[in-house]
């Protein structure tokens, strides 16, 4: 299993451009999440989805959409970029969400916007 | 609301002292308690887990964790540092009411160097 994979690695954006962070798992997971992680703060919950077509906003959820069209993919998109989301971007994913499951993450999207 | 505190920023240890990272968690109910390890440029992984029993709980790597009701804290432990534990250390509570799937509230970090 390849666990849970992001791309790209590594996005220059300028301000106002948009672009859609990727990330898959291959564990059949139902739950599938996107934090954000910034200097100080940890990481915050954007959105997170508890099956495919079933979305809800996390902690910081403005500026970014999300869909679940499939189990394994939970693309993240960013409409009008602002310098402000310029931050490490992680998706993580688990059996079923409840508090027992361990969250797999995946590596990281570092996303700077100009 | 819930919330987690790791009131050191960064720590440094030598190779083979001890170690010990704090986590307070501020939460209602019977927590579900985590620490992950974030190794630079790496994603997290998960160390240890508590949700209920026995309060000294066992990890990978060879750390421990000891959930303490009374003083709502999480303290992460290893007898003897290795230099490849030199990484950032989320201290995180799962929010576990209602509709709150997998939400994962997580301290601000700290940051372990190792002296050799």
């Amino acid at each position: 299993n390849a666990g849970v994979t992001q791309t790209p690695k590594f996005q220059v954006l300028k301000t106002g451009q948009s672009m859609t962070l990727q990330c898959a798992q291959d564990m059949n997971h139902e739950y599938m999440s996107w934090y954000r992680q910034d200097p100080g703060m940890g990481l915050r919950l954007i959105h997170y989805s508890v099956g495919a077509g079933i979305t809800d906003q996390g902690e910081v959820p403005n500026g970014y959409n999300v869909s679940r069209s499939t189990t394994e993919d939970f693309p993240l998109r960013l409409l009008s970029a602002a310098p402000s989301q310029t931050s490490v971007y992680f998706c993580a994913s688990s059996y079923r969400g409840s508090r027992t499951d361990t969250q797999y993450f995946g590596p990281g999207t570092r996303l700077t916007v100009l | 609301a819930q919330s987690v505190t790791q009131p050191d920023i960064h720590i440094t240890v030598s190779e083979g002292a001890s170690l010990e990272l704090r986590c307070n968690y501020s939460y209602g109910a019977t927590p579900y308690l985590f620490w992950y390890v974030q190794s630079p440029g790496q994603g997290l992984q998960l160390l240890l887990k508590y949700f209920s029993g026995d309060t000294l709980v066992q990890g990978i790597k060879g750390f421990e964790a000891e959930f303490k009701r009374s003083q709502s804290s999480f303290n992460l432990r290893k007898p003897s540092v290795h230099w490849s534990d030199a990484a950032e250390y989320f201290c995180a509570v799962h929010d576990a009411g209602g509709t709150s799937y997998g939400k994962l509230t997580f301290g601000q970090g700290t940051i372990l160097t190792v002296h050799p």
